[in-house]
C-alpha cells in the first residue's frame, strides 16, 4: 500500500505562496489520483483539487481555481500544490491522499 | 455538484451504546463510491469504510456501514473510548475529485 510523506510546516506571509510536497512509496504512483485537501482550524475537510500523475493534467475546485496549481514528478513519485496569493483564511493543515492513504498533513499558517 | 450532509453534528453517548450516523448526498452516489473516515485530534482521516460498507483492513467489526442512493449510516454497535472522534463520509471516484459531509462529532455524554 502505498504511503505518503509531505513537507514540513511553513509560516508564510500575507500575499506570498507556499508549495507543499507528497512523497510517495510502496505504491504505483503514476496511475492513481492524488488529491489535496486542507483542514482549517475547527473545521472540516476541504477538497482543493487533484492530480492524476500518468494523465499529468489537474483539476481544481472552484474556489481555490486561479490560485493553486498542482503538479507531479514522476521520476520522483512526488506531488506538489503550490497555493499563491496567500491571505490569514488559508491558515490550515494541508493533506495529500492518494485513497487509502494519506499524508501526515502539512501546517501552512500565514501571519503578518 | 454534489453535496453531502451530515447528521447529526453532534452525538453525545456513553461508552458501550450505539452511535447512528447520516450522510445524505443532494443527489445519487454510486454505493461503490462511498467512504466514512474517523479522525482524531491532530491526525490524519482514517478510512473505516468504503463502497458504503466494506470495512477497511484493520477495522473492528463493531464499525458498519450500509445505505445506497442519497441516504447512507455508518453505525457503531458498542463505542469503545477510542472511538471518540469526527465521523467524515466522502464521495470519491476514479477521479481526483472528493467530496466529503461536514462531520459528525461523537462525543462522551
Amino acid at each position: 500500500q502505498v504511503q505518503l510523506v509531505q513537507s514540513g510546516a511553513e509560516v508564510k506571509k500575507p500575499g506570498s505562496s507556499v508549495k507543499v510536497s507528497c512523497k510517495a512509496s510502496g505504491g504505483t504512483f503514476s496511475s492513481y489520483a492524488i488529491s489535496w485537501v486542507r483542514q482549517a482550524p475547527g473545521q472540516g475537510l476541504e477538497w482543493m483539487g487533484g492530480i492524476i500523475p500518468i494523465f499529468g493534467t489537474a483539476n481544481y475546485a472552484q474556489k481555490f481555481q486561479g490560485r493553486v496549481t498542482i503538479t507531479a514528478d514522476e521520476s520522483t513519485s512526488t506531488a506538489y500544490m503550490e497555493l499563491s496569493s496567500l491571505r490569514s483564511e488559508d491558515t490550515a493543515v494541508y493533506y495529500c491522499a492518494s485513497l487509502p492513504a494519506w499524508g501526515q498533513g502539512t501546517l501552512v499558517t500565514v501571519s503578518s | 455538484e454534489i453535496v453531502l450532509t451530515q447528521s447529526p453534528g453532534t452525538l453525545s453517548l456513553s461508552p458501550g451504546e450505539r452511535a447512528t450516523l447520516s450522510c445524505r448526498a443532494s443527489q445519487s452516489v454510486s454505493s461503490s463510491y462511498l467512504a466514512w473516515y474517523q479522525q482524531k485530534p491532530g491526525q490524519a482521516p482514517r478510512l473505516l469504510i468504503y463502497g458504503a460498507s466494506s470495512r477497511a483492513t484493520g477495522i473492528p467489526d463493531r464499525f458498519s456501514g450500509s445505505g445506497s442512493g442519497t441516504d447512507f449510516t455508518l453505525t457503531i454497535s458498542r463505542l469503545e473510548p477510542e472511538d471518540f472522534a469526527v465521523y467524515y463520509c466522502q464521495q470519491y471516484g476514479s477521479s481526483p475529485e472528493l467530496t466529503f459531509g461536514g462531520g459528525t462529532k461523537v462525543e462522551i455524554k
